[in-house]
């Protein structure tokens, strides 16, 4: 069975700081999926991840995938108040209608 | 930017009531899937549908539940007869195609109350 660990699960950071966030998954995949949630709200897609080595950044966020050692970060650069959420990694090990597997999730509070 | 869409946002219903969540995929998609979210928790995965059948579906997934893809454009999910523990979000997401470079793409959810 595929377990997906995210740690910290809660993290208080000031802004300007910056943080990483860790996803372990224990199955080999390459599909490594990080998604955003807002308070009572859906989950927006942040980064696809999908090969050894794979780095993506958007503003002041950057994913890596590191496929051999099953890990994958989320690294938050001089954080912003905006960026409170929390932020949830997902695997992929199936085909491609196979559903997702989710880490508990990283509730991410930035005060000023 | 195209949605997914989910009816009811709230749905409040008596235990042992049917109850059926909506969902209306993008409409290129191909691949539905249905995930719920206790208060609180992670996100689990429940059920996968592609060419008009079910792919996959997982341990939650029991004989309770069905989903339906009535027409070409909506996506449904049954509940059959509703405990307390059904109780949670639900989220419907969809995928253009079975490539993984694709994200699954979320609706806003339908928060399920059971009395």
């Amino acid at each position: 069975e595929l377990k997906v660990e995210q740690n910290p699960l809660f993290l208080s950071m000031q802004e300007g700081k910056n943080y990483t966030i860790y996803c372990n998954y224990s199955t080999t995949s390459d599909r490594l999926y990080w998604y955003r949630q807002d308070p009572g709200k859906s989950l927006e897609s942040l980064f696809v991840l999908l090969s050894n080595g794979a780095v993506k950044q958007e503003g002041r966020l950057m994913a890596s995938l590191d496929t051999k050692a099953r890990l994958s970060t989320l690294h938050i650069t001089a954080a912003v108040h905006d960026l409170s959420a929390t932020y949830f990694c997902a695997v992929d090990i199936g085909g491609g209608a196979d559903g997702l597997t989710f880490g508990k999730g990283t509730h991410l509070i930035i005060q000023p | 930017e195209p949605e997914v869409t989910q009816t009811p946002s709230h749905q409040v219903t008596q235990m042992g009531q049917e109850v059926i969540l909506r969902c209306v995929p993008i409409s290129n998609h191909l691949y539905f899937y249905w995930y719920r979210q206790i208060l609180g928790q992670k996100v689990e995965f429940l059920v996968s549908f592609y060419n008009n059948e079910i792919s996959e579906k997982s341990e939650i997934f029991d004989d309770q539940f069905s989903v339906e893809r009535p027409d070409g454009s909506n996506f449904t999910l049954k509940i059959r007869s509703t405990k307390l523990e059904d109780s949670a979000m639900y989220f419907c997401a969809s995928r253009a195609t079975g490539g993984f470079n694709q994200p699954q793409h979320f609706g806003d959810g339908t928060r399920l109350s059971i009395l």
